[in-house]
């Protein structure tokens, strides 16, 4: 079973910053488009952000481009999302996603990590 | 940026009952790129349904998807047990790839 394994929970402060990582199988990689979404306490599912390694190139919500940045690291099959400026309203699971075939280069997602809890606390 | 908006907010049903969950988009999703996914309280969310109407893998026959332009629907034919859960639209035809609402299943 395809598993995508998210780095350990986060307790920041207010203004501060968080990078999650997210080890993904190394086959096909680069080929796969990758999400990262999050889900605050009693509410829906929001995507942050994706990435399709072979491109490089980030898509982001423009509802956090100037706070989020998702990088890929093709040598250790990993994603990350740094998240800047946080906020209380930022606590929340984050998680990273792939989609179901590689090479389609869509953004729904199949496979899920196991979520990463971020606390935004003073 | 397209709006999903996911009708009921909770639908309450019994084991054996046939469960419709419905799905409108603000504009027209190209080639069908609507997403299901089932999320049970403390878990990830699980593809259930992608272009519209193909079931992902393990998926039961019993969940269906149909639709398209900005309407689309999730069906469960004869519910079970474990499909009480929380359901969501995903719409992947133009960024940002938002999510519905949700509908919530609840046994009555």
């Amino acid at each position: 079973q395809v598993q995508l394994v998210q780095s350990g929970p986060e307790v920041k402060n207010p203004g501060s910053s968080v990078k999650v990582s997210c080890k993904a199988p190394g086959d096909s990689f680069r080929f796969y488009a990758f999400s990262w979404v999050r889900q605050a306490p009693g509410q829906g599912p929001e995507w942050l952000g994706g990435i399709i390694p072979v491109f490089g190139t980030a898509d982001y919500s423009k509802k956090f481009q100037d706070r989020v940045t998702i990088t890929a690291d093709e040598s250790t099959t990993t994603v990350y999302m740094i998240l800047t400026n946080l906020k209380s309203e930022d606590t929340a699971f984050y998680y990273c996603a792939r989609e179901r075939l590689p090479g389609n280069h869509l953004y729904y997602m199949d496979v899920w990590g196991q979520g990463t809890p971020v606390i935004v606390s003073s | 940026e397209t709006v999903l908006t996911q009708s009921p907010d909770t639908l309450s049903l019994s084991p054996g009952e046939r469960a419709t969950f419905s799905c409108r988009a603000s504009q027209r999703i190209s080639s069908a790129y609507i997403a299901w996914y089932q999320q049970r309280v403390g878990q990830a969310p699980r593809l259930l349904i992608y272009g519209a109407s193909n079931r992902a893998t393990a998926v039961p026959d019993r969940f269906s998807g149909s639709g398209s332009g900005t309407d689309f629907t999730l069906t469960i034919s004869r519910l079970e047990p474990e499909d009480f859960a929380t359901y969501y639209c995903q719409q992947y035809g133009v960024s940002p790839y938002n999510f519905g609402q949700g509908t919530k299943l609840e046994i009555k």
